[in-house]
């Protein structure tokens, strides 16, 4: 089956770094999405990774790593706007432009001062 | 500017009846997709489409139709049949993988369906 975990809720100071975990098992690969999402808005496009190794976007960064179906996004000096719900989400398909976009839980980040 | 508009924002639908949730992207993505996100839940996909003409059901397709006779238009119909239709429904596109690494996905501004 498909499947994609990640911690349900984190607490962080402001200015500190964090690191949200994402653990996935689907049926094919074809991409890992990052996604911010604040309490009744839609979600927002953070990041996007396709092959193993790191992205880096400012003060957000994110790893995949395909042989272990695992993937985190990285936080780096945290602001209170920071507080949101963290979505990662995997393609699961063949081939490109195909497969599902399947989506975990969401991690809700807490940032305090 | 392109992107996905989703429309109404909020929509409010007596018991026993159908409602459409429309979908409208000009980014030229071939596919796009339908959630549901309850309180306090993940999203859930409903149904999804890689090109025009064709679709597939998600993972909680009863009680949904959908249709994609052209690329730019997706619209969602919540059927009677759907049970517990109250929900926030997002609608998102992506564009193919082809560009390594710079793939996207964008989310319209959601619906917010509540049955009375």
């Amino acid at each position: 089956g498909q499947n994609i975990d990640q911690p349900t809720e984190m607490t962080a100071t402001e200015g500190a770094i964090v690191q949200i975990n994402c653990t996935y098992q689907t049926s094919g690969f074809n991409g890992l999405f990052w996604y911010q999402q604040h309490a009744g808005e839609a979600p927002t496009f953070l990041s996007y990774n396709v092959l193993d190794g790191l992205e880096e976007k400012g003060r957000f960064s994110s790893f995949l790593s395909r042989s272990k179906g695992y993937s985190y996004l990285l936080l780096k000096e945290l602001q209170m706007k920071d507080s949101a719900s963290y979505l990662c989400a995997v393609r699961a398909g063949s081939s490109s432009n195909t497969g599902k976009l399947i989506f975990g839980q969401g991690t809700t980040l807490q940032v305090k001062p | 500017d392109g992107g996905i508009t989703q429309s109404p924002k909020y929509l409010f639908r007596k018991e026993g009846q159908n409602v459409t949730l429309s979908c409208e992207q000009n980014l030229n993505h071939d596919a796009m997709y339908w959630y549901r996100q309850d309180p306090g839940q993940g999203l859930r996909l409903i149904y999804y489409s890689q090109i025009v003409n064709d679709f597939q059901k998600g993972d909680i397709a009863e009680g949904y139709s959908v249709s994609r006779e052209k690329k730019e238009s997706f619209p969602l119909t919540v059927t009677s049949a759907q049970k517990n239709p109250t929900a926030f429904y997002l609608c998102a596109s992506s564009m193919p993988t082809e560009q390594p690494g710079r793939s996207l996905a964008f989310f319209g501004q959601g619906t917010r369906l509540t049955v009375v």
